[in-house]
């Protein structure tokens, strides 16, 4: 099956500084999707973005598809950003997704 | 917040026991799907349904069984508990390309 591997695994930041996160993926996907899971364990759809851009907040997401990967920018990180994220893709049909194994973010005050 | 709930959300069983979890939607979603999550595994799908009495397997089915006999019901069965089911449960929900997940069940097997 496809492979998904994030970079970092572990990220920690102070509050008020900017981060990268990165997912790389085996082979061409259908769907890209980032979440957040908080530390109450809810997993939170941050953004559907097979290929492009978009930004919510202080959260923007970028695809290049052609390439296999996808990055997530978090700016002016927050305590409350703290968590993992998770990038997940799906390749053949039923939106069945695959993830990695995600980059766990800790922001300290 | 898309209406899904899981139950129980806590459930500590013997190996060897039957469990049945429950995924409830109130959004009409046509797809449902069962994940679960380990450590150093991420979340990886167990059998996922694309309309009523429509289920497949997904990556780690072995061991479980699914059933949807309404559009608002998922049920994952866990016809024979094994210390190596427990995990944390999560349902999800999709109309189209984006899922939505519940809460999870945490379930552990002695």
């Amino acid at each position: 099956g496809i492979q998904v591997e994030q970079s970092p695994p572990d990220l920690i930041l102070q509050e008020g500084a900017n981060s990268t996160l990165r997912c790389n993926f085996s082979d061409s996907v259908n769907n890209l999707q980032w979440f957040h899971q908080n530390p109450w364990g809810q997993l939170i759809n941050l953004f559907y973005i097979p290929s492009g851009t978009k930004q919510n907040g202080r959260l923007s997401a970028t695809t290049v598809a052609t390439e296999r990967y996808s990055l997530l920018y978090i700016s002016s990180s927050q305590t409350t950003d703290s968590g993992v994220y998770f990038c997940a893709v799906e390749q053949g049909g039923a939106n069945n997704l695959f993830f990695g194994t995600g980059t766990r973010l800790t922001v300290i005050p | 917040d898309a209406g899904i709930t899981q139950s129980p959300r806590h459930k500590v069983t013997e190996t060897g026991t039957p469990v049945t979890l429950r995924c409830h939607q109130t959004e009409n979603h046509r797809y449902m799907y069962w994940y679960r999550q380990d450590p150093g595994h991420g979340l990886r799908l167990i059998h996922y349904s694309y309309g009523v009495k429509d289920t497949d397997k997904g990556e780690v089915s072995d061991g479980y069984s699914v059933s949807r006999s309404k559009t608002e019901d998922f049920l994952l069965t866990l016809e024979s508990a094994t210390s190596s089911q427990t995990s944390v449960y999560f349902c999800a929900i999709s109309e189209s390309y984006e899922q939505f997940f519940g809460p999870g069940t945490r379930l552990t097997v002695l």
